[in-house]
């Protein structure tokens, strides 16, 4: 079936150690998202690439980064992470950006713990 | 943008209609609400959405007012595993693209 996939589902790291998550997709799909949700609170977007287009929302730290080698892979990278920064980090896709397009399809989530 | 108020949480019978209403009184005629649901510790899940038509799928029907500032989610036949948080959301464009608003949603509760 096709689907997202994110790996690993539980990441924990230490306090300051750079992590990286990782997010495939055999959707062949445009657009790849990376959403942040800390416990009990909706998601919030980060960032998402279109095709290689890389779009920040503005309220994005700059300790987040991410990387789109191809179609099928996008991974989210934090440079120095604070215990604040332990949440479940979402990863999603869509065909596009436009109406009819931009239906998202979410993966399980990674959930990072920052000891 | 367009904002969504919705209950906080609802109950409902396993087998009976499970109806979760949703305002967003300052929709703009463009704009399309969509829904999404969240089981615990599962990501969010794409239901259904619609611009102003009745939209149903295998999953949930879509009631949309006529005149656009409210809706209703109906899952006909409500079963445990339908427990979870319910998003309307309506479409908006962000500064960099197009992000889900999801908002606080509504934590449905289906009882045996």
């Amino acid at each position: 079936d096709a689907m997202v996939i994110q790996n690993p589902r539980y990441q924990v790291t230490q306090f300051g150690k750079p992590v990286t998550l990782s997010c495939s997709q055999t959707l062949n799909h445009n657009v790849m998202y990376w959403y942040q949700q800390k416990s009990s609170q909706a998601p919030k977007l980060l960032f998402h690439y279109y095709d290689k287009d890389f779009n920040n929302e503005a309220d994005t730290p700059d300790n987040f980064q991410s990387r789109r080698p191809n179609t099928s892979f996008c991974f989210l990278d934090i440079r120095s992470p604070g215990l604040g920064d332990a949440a479940m980090y979402l990863c999603a896709t869509s065909r596009g950006l436009e109406v009819g397009e931009e239906t998202q399809y979410f993966g399980p989530g990674t959930r990072l713990l920052v000891l | 943008d367009a904002k969504t108020t919705q209950p906080t949480s609802m109950d409902c019978a396993e087998g009976r209609a499970a109806n979760l209403p949703c305002n967003h009184s300052t929709i703009s005629g463009n704009e399309y609400v969509y829904w999404y649901r969240q089981i615990h510790s599962q990501g969010p899940q794409y239901i259904i959405h619609g611009l102003k038509n009745n939209e149903t799928n295998e999953m949930a029907s879509l009631i949309i007012t006529e005149d656009r500032k409210s809706s209703t989610l109906i899952l006909p036949h409500a079963t445990l595993r339908d427990t979870a948080v319910y998003y309307c959301i309506v479409r908006v464009a962000s500064n960099s693209g197009y992000a889900l608003n999801f908002g606080k949603g509504t934590s449905l509760l289906v009882t045996p």
